[in-house]
């Protein structure tokens, strides 16, 4: 069984640049979320994906987005980067109907100068 | 907005003791999960607790799920060095339908040292 994978682990941008994160659901999994933790902090819940369609979003502006794919695997852009925005971005995958387990991958460090 | 506070916010004990870790919240879960993570990495997911007042243990670790569902603890038992790391507390919201997006506590650094 292939684990939640992400790419890439670390990434340096400047602010005003957009950024593309990626991510590949475990096996059997049909449901992806996005989460920000800044250093220090418990993850913050962004968006989830499931059926390639948006399903619920956390305090997050539009200039963070999405996309699934017939895989169920996902991209996170975040565009107009701010210094703030430096933080590890975490993808989650979970089967739907599984009551909330969620399995998260390694994760991306972003730093934004 | 559901919230959970973890408490001890940081805990450093000495090998073979005993601890407990606490998540509270004035709304109520559906389920709590408990996650550890170490610097660098993602989240690994320790167990979800779903009934009210439900017990799990893993191995040296015991979970247990209030009555009424607002909070959960994490007792662990001759902490070791390996048991060192962030511990998360997280649950969906109460509705289940929508988005199941987690609520995250700021979690409880925990150091055991040797």
């Amino acid at each position: 069984e292939t684990g939640v994978t992400q790419s890439p682990t670390h990434l340096i941008k400047t602010r005003g640049q957009q950024v593309t994160l990626r991510c590949s659901s475990q096996s059997g999994h049909n449901t992806v979320s996005w989460y920000q933790q800044a250093l220090g902090q418990g993850p913050q819940f962004i968006f989830q994906y499931y059926r390639e369609e948006e399903n619920g979003r956390g305090n997050f502006p539009p200039r963070f987005s999405g996309l699934q794919f017939p895989n169920y695997s996902s991209e996170l852009n975040v565009n107009a980067l701010e210094l703030d925005d430096s933080a590890l971005y975490l993808c989650a995958s979970s089967a739907r109907l599984a009551g909330g387990s969620q399995y998260f991958g390694p994760g991306t460090r972003l730093l934004v100068l | 907005t559901q919230l959970l506070e973890q408490s001890p916010q940081f805990l450093s004990i000495q090998e073979g003791e005993n601890l407990t870790v606490y998540c509270n919240s004035s709304s109520v879960f559906s389920s709590l999960q408990w996650y550890r993570q170490e610097p660098g990495e993602g989240p690994v997911l320790l167990v979800t607790v779903v009934t009210g007042g439900e017990v799990k243990k893993l191995k040296r670790l015991t979970f247990q799920f209030g009555d009424a569902r607002k909070d959960s603890s994490l007792h662990i038992t001759a902490a070791q060095p390996g048991d060192t790391g962030l511990y998360l507390c997280a649950g969906p919201p109460w509705s289940g339908g929508g988005a199941d997006g987690l609520t995250f506590g700021k979690g409880t650094h925990l150091i055991i040292q040797p």
